[in-house]
């Protein structure tokens, strides 16, 4: 089957300007997760969705970050007025459940951000 | 607040080598640990999941043990292939849902 998808692949936008980062996860996963990772640095946390509950959004690095997602199926990760220091990969994964499962994270290819 | 790290950052061995990457977690109250590869460019590829309750787990030419207790885990590569060359990644599941990432170990094997 269809593994998470994640699209544009890479993006290159002027600082100032918004933008929509997409993701389709897996088809059943209810747990959709958003991470990023900057030059040279490991993997952060940004925010999370489990089905219908309020999504966990104590990663977001400023109120500039904003994340939907629809039921259980697509979400969209929204930057506004972004700054040099957003250019990261920003990856999406999915999993069949959350809160301390045991079920393990489907990765997407991620998009790649450049702020010029 | 969980912290993962991993040694050493980067290593070149010959191909057929066997060697280990280490991991280390400090809080020991984790729901599972992940091992993952991540290729240039690419997203992340699920190697193995080990359960807070099982010691190790095993696919192939690769084998993760898992040690609670101390906060750590090991993942063993037999016979290394220019293949394998990737950067690794250790994350732990703790209380909260979302994994907790080490900035991996970039590994180059030469044929």
């Amino acid at each position: 089957g269809a593994g998470v998808s994640q699209s544009p692949s890479n993006k290159v936008t002027e600082k100032g300007k918004d933008v929509e980062l997409r993701c389709d996860p897996i088809s059943g996963h209810t747990a959709l997760y958003w991470y990023r990772q900057r030059l040279g640095q490991g993997l952060e946390f940004l925010i999370y969705f489990q089905g219908n509950s309020a999504p966990d959004k104590s990663g977001l690095p400023s109120d500039r970050f904003s994340a939907e997602r629809t039921g259980e199926s697509v979400s969209t990760l929204t930057i506004q007025r972004t700054q040099q220091e957003d250019s990261a990969v920003y990856l999406c994964a999915s999993s069949l459940v959350s809160r301390g499962s045991s079920y393990e994270q489907y990765f997407g290819p991620g998009t790649r951000l450049t702020v010029t | 607040k969980q912290e993962v790290t991993q040694i050493p950052a980067a290593l070149s061995v010959p191909e057929g080598e066997n060697l280990v990457l280490n991991c280390s977690f400090t809080d020991s109250a984790i729901y599972n640990l992940q091992w993952f590869r991540q290729d240039p460019g690419k997203g992340l590829t699920s190697l193995l999941l080990i359960q807070s309750s099982q010691r190790e787990q095993t696919s192939g030419r690769l084998n993760a043990s898992l040690d609670k207790s101390s906060g750590r885990s090991t993942l063993y590569i037999a016979a290394s292939q220019p293949g394998d060359s990737a950067t690794y990644l250790c994350a732990v599941i703790s209380g909260y849902s979302t994994l907790t990432f080490g900035k991996g170990t970039m590994l180059l094997v030469s044929p």
